[in-house]
């Protein structure tokens, strides 16, 4: 059964912290995104992997960064939280062959 | 440049009542069409997708869209609502390169009994 799991499902962070989402999967699959879903906006990509050690902005990527260091692992970096990053995190990855995404249950993250 | 939208923000049937949830889309080239769910507190799960095969397409639980090139639509049915079937629905359209989707809005679906 194919997986993709995040290290929390619920966070709370202060302003200014730094706070790292971890997103894995078992699937071998070459590409991995990071989303934000906030109400009446559906889903928003941050940024996205299509290898190890490769990132492309989405197109809301102001105020996060990420990082890939091995194909199964993708994790999603607020350098400095802001309140207006309490959002959903989604991570997903696809194999490179066809364009379904598997998503991971999310975190829910509030920065206060 | 690719979009999706989602015309119903919410809907609300009644339960073995007929299910419509509508989407258009546009897209500068033949595209791929997904739908997902996403039930309270759980991830997205793929309902369907459309990839230039037959226009009509059957997912799980029931569910079917129908691709019309003409009207730009791929709208999602189901012939009679079940109380499971209550969650959010999105309706996604292919990218481009590197599996990139986008994203509608949503629709939250309510059924009561």
């Amino acid at each position: 059964d194919v997986k993709v799991t995040q290290s929390s499902r619920y966070l709370v962070k202060r302003t200014g912290e730094k706070v790292f989402l971890e997103c894995v999967q078992d699937m071998d699959h070459e590409n991995m995104f990071w989303y934000r879903q906030d109400p009446g906006l559906g889903l928003r990509l941050i940024y996205f992997s299509y290898d190890v050690k490769m990132k492309e902005k989405g197109d809301i990527p102001e105020g996060y960064s990420v990082s890939r260091e091995k194909k199964e692992r993708f994790s999603l970096i607020l350098e400095s939280a802001s309140t207006n990053q309490t959002s959903m995190y989604l991570c997903a990855s696809s194999p490179t062959e066809n364009n379904e995404q598997f998503f991971g249950p999310g975190t829910r993250l509030t920065v206060l | 440049a690719q979009s999706v939208t989602q015309l119903d923000s919410h809907v609300s049937v009644s339960e073995g009542t007929p299910v419509l949830l509508r989407c258009n889309y546009s897209s500068s080239y033949s595209p791929s069409l997904f739908w997902y769910v996403q039930h309270p507190n759980k991830g997205l799960q793929l309902l369907l997708k459309y990839t230039s095969a037959a226009t009509l397409v059957k997912g799980i639980n029931g569910f079917e869209a129908e691709f019309k090139k003409s009207e730009t639509s791929f709208h999602l049915t189901k012939p009679s609502a079940h109380m499971s079937d209550a969650a959010e629905y999105f309706c996604v359209v292919s990218s481009g390169g590197y599996n990139k989707l986008i994203f509608g809005a949503g629709t939250r679906l309510a059924v009561h009994p």
